[in-house]
């Protein structure tokens, strides 16, 4: 498709776990984004990437949580040890790169850490 | 700590009457800004967006206003249509020339009734 795809839409896993979420991006994107939202609040910056490289990881809450995009295009999301708290929608964001004045973002997924 | 604000949780508006949803930030470094809509299981929709050496941008039934001495911002829906309804966010960036990290606000409701 056009758009920012991510897979799965919905995933439901046990405490402790570990999850891996993936996004595949727009074609010629070379900006990627990770954000989660929570419940009643906007979304939330995790980590950037420019290319294969992490330009901006300040958002990552804990060494848990860690992602890739080692080819610089598709980018995969993980979550070690997932707690309760994990539990929000995972959204990734695409846009062209340097002097983009927009990000496209996926429909996202689902977490629910039971 | 929120460095952009969505005072208002929700707005109820009739159809054809506008909509107007604000903003507030905190970070003088913003130099960039955008609105997303959101409809329910769907990821955010960009909507428009502004650069800080403008004060007004317009795309059809949407205006946004920016005043950075109040840093203030805020977006108006002429006239309001019920498919109009949903989240609307409204996002920064310290952009730069690079789009880079957005911080969000925690959104607006809009419903517009017939």
């Amino acid at each position: 498709g056009a758009g920012v795809s991510q897979t799965p839409s919905n995933k439901v896993t046990e405490k402790g776990k570990y999850v891996e979420l993936r996004c595949d991006p727009i074609s010629g994107h070379t900006a990627l984004y990770w954000y989660r939202q929570s419940l009643g609040q906007g979304p939330e910056f995790l980590i950037y990437f420019q290319g294969t490289g992490a330009a901006d990881d300040s958002g990552l809450p804990n060494d848990r949580f860690f992602a890739v995009r080692p080819e610089g295009s598709v980018s995969t999301l993980k979550i070690q040890r997932t707690e309760r708290g994990d539990s929000a929608v995972y959204l990734c964001a695409s846009s062209f790169g340097p002097g983009s004045t927009e990000a496209f973002f996926g429909q996202g997924t689902r977490l629910t850490v039971v | 700590d929120q460095q952009v604000k969505q005072n208002s949780p929700s707005l109820s508006v009739q159809e054809g009457r506008i909509s107007i949803l604000n903003c507030d930030y905190t970070n003088s470094m913003f130099d960039y800004f955008l609105w997303y809509k959101k409809y329910p299981a769907e990821g955010p929709t960009f909507l428009i967006s502004i650069s800080s050496i403008k004060d007004k941008n317009e795309d059809g039934r949407f205006t946004v206003f920016l005043n950075k001495s109040a840093k203030h911002l805020s977006l108006h829906i002429v006239p309001s249509q019920p498919g109009d309804s949903a989240v609307y966010f409204c996002a920064a960036s310290a952009r730069g020339s690079t789009l880079g990290r957005l911080y969000f606000g925690r959104g607006t409701q809009l419903t517009v009734w017939p």
